[in-house]
């Protein structure tokens, strides 16, 4: 089993649409981070957050801590946030600040 | 100011070749990553530096994987012999500081493709 799960592994939306994209994870972390990744490979880091909520234009990042469980919100989506976007922890205890990532969402929004 | 930047960007290998991937990560970071990307996978961890320390190498595949950072800014990772299995994109990410739970900014990645 992974130690990082995100789900769902694709999402399709029409413009306009509120998203909601999960991650679960097994592991005591530090810190949790929500990546943006477009076709070609370049990644955007989107949000690092340890508690509550984080918010940044159209994007939400929640985490709760206890259940090990963070979501990515997109409001009022657009055809732009298509791209990959992927969930990734840094260990509590682990090595320096290196991350475990999931495997991604792969989002598209129609127009 | 310049972000994170890696050459080339993309790179065709023919089986047994050595391959040399350079990083370039933003002027003054302590802390730098590389991160390996099978298609439609995660990243998954190679190795991280401290300045010109290479702390933590426990992600590198094989003894053919090779990272260095003398002089605490460039990084060149180097993959031996490449196999087939060694395709993928390359990640370099640096932060500003060491330790866990800094902001990491990646660059863009080395597709490498061995034939």
């Amino acid at each position: 089993k992974n130690e990082v799960e995100q789900s769902p592994q694709n999402l399709t939306a029409q413009e306009g649409e509120f998203i909601t994209i999960n991650c679960s994870y097994s592991v005591g972390i530090s810190a949790l981070h929500w990546l943006q990744q477009h076709p070609g490979g370049g990644i955007v880091s989107l949000f690092m957050l340890s508690s509550g909520k984080k918010k940044h234009g159209r994007l939400i990042a929640t985490i709760n801590i206890q259940e090990k469980h963070s979501s990515l919100h997109i409001t009022a989506s657009h055809p732009r946030d298509s791209a990959v976007y992927i969930c990734a922890v840094a260990v509590y205890g682990g090595s320096q600040g290196n991350l475990i990532f999931g495997k991604g969402t792969k989002l598209s929004v129609k127009p | 100011g310049a972000g994170v930047s890696q050459s080339p960007r993309y790179k065709v290998a023919k089986r047994g070749q050595d391959v040399a991937l350079r990083c370039d990560p933003i002027s003054g970071h302590v802390s730098l990553f590389w991160y390996q990307q099978a298609l439609g996978q995660g990243p998954e961890f190679l190795t991280y530096f401290q300045n010109e320390a290479q702390l933590d190498k426990s992600g590198l595949p094989s003894d053919r994987f090779f990272a260095e950072r003398p002089e605490g800014s460039v990084s060149t990772l180097k993959i031996q012999r490449t196999q087939q299995e060694d395709s993928a994109v390359y990640l370099c990410a640096s932060s500003e500081l060491a330790g866990r739970g800094e902001t990491q900014y990646f660059g863009p990645g080395t597709r490498l493709l061995v034939l």
